[in-house]
């Protein structure tokens, strides 16, 4: 069974602190890894995918990195609007194509 | 740019009453997927439909169904509600023929059960 476990929970940081946050995963046969952004009430919008070992992508202040164990949010100076909640999914070859395993997701707040 | 569309955005039923939920997924996009995100809860996949035949199902009661339409609208029917079911309902859609894995996700519509 595929499994996503993301660290910390909650995380408040200032306002330029910079900081990461973690996505460990267990899955059969990886097809994807999907970053995604979550206000309150509304749905998750899409940041990233990473498909390999070694594969980083970047949008403004967000890096996301890949192990073959874990993916890497990296929040660089961050801003009062990144507050939300990011939430990690996974995509394996064995649960089927539509199947999103999410993690909890990490609650971040900075604080002006 | 278009996005995917939900109605209604928030429904309130009484317990043993049926719902309808409506999506419509972002234009030339083949897949409608249906998660459920409970308070405080990671969104769990319900049904996904691949050019109007279902393609995966996930934890999905069976008081609920759902089909997709010739115009790739879907309906989520919700049957005999319970208390538990009040939740958030996302649906979300992607270009699964040409190759494209991200789901990119509606607003969602609210649901509570009284």
């Amino acid at each position: 069974e595929d499994q996503v476990t993301q660290s910390p929970e909650a995380l408040r940081l200032q306002e330029g602190e910079s900081s990461s946050l973690n996505c460990s995963y267990t899955v059969s046969g990886l097809r994807g890894l999907f970053w995604y952004r979550q206000d309150p009430g509304k749905g998750p919008e899409f940041l990233f995918t990473l498909y390999s070992a070694g594969e980083e992508k970047e949008k403004e202040r967000l890096k996301a990195t890949l192990t073959k164990k874990e993916s890497f949010l990296h929040i660089t100076a961050p801003k009062p609007e990144d507050s939300a909640t990011y939430l990690c999914a996974v995509q394996s070859h064995v649960s089927g194509y539509s199947t999103l395993t999410f993690g909890k997701g990490t609650m971040l707040l900075v604080s002006p | 740019a278009a996005g995917v569309i939900q109605s209604p955005r928030h429904l309130i039923k009484e317990k043993r009453e049926t719902a309808t939920l409506k999506c419509y997924p972002i234009p030339r996009h083949d897949t409608v997927y249906w998660y459920q995100q409970g308070p405080g809860q990671d969104p769990q996949f319900l049904i996904s439909f691949y050019e109007k035949m279902q393609s995966d199902k996930g934890s999905i009661p069976d008081r609920f169904s759902a089909q997709q339409f010739s115009d790739y609208h879907s309906e989520l029917n919700m049957s005999s509600l319970e208390l538990g079911d009040s939740a958030l309902y996302f649906c979300a859609s992607s270009e699964r023929l040409a190759g494209v894995d991200e789901q990119f996700f509606g607003p969602g519509t609210r649901l509570t059960v009284l």
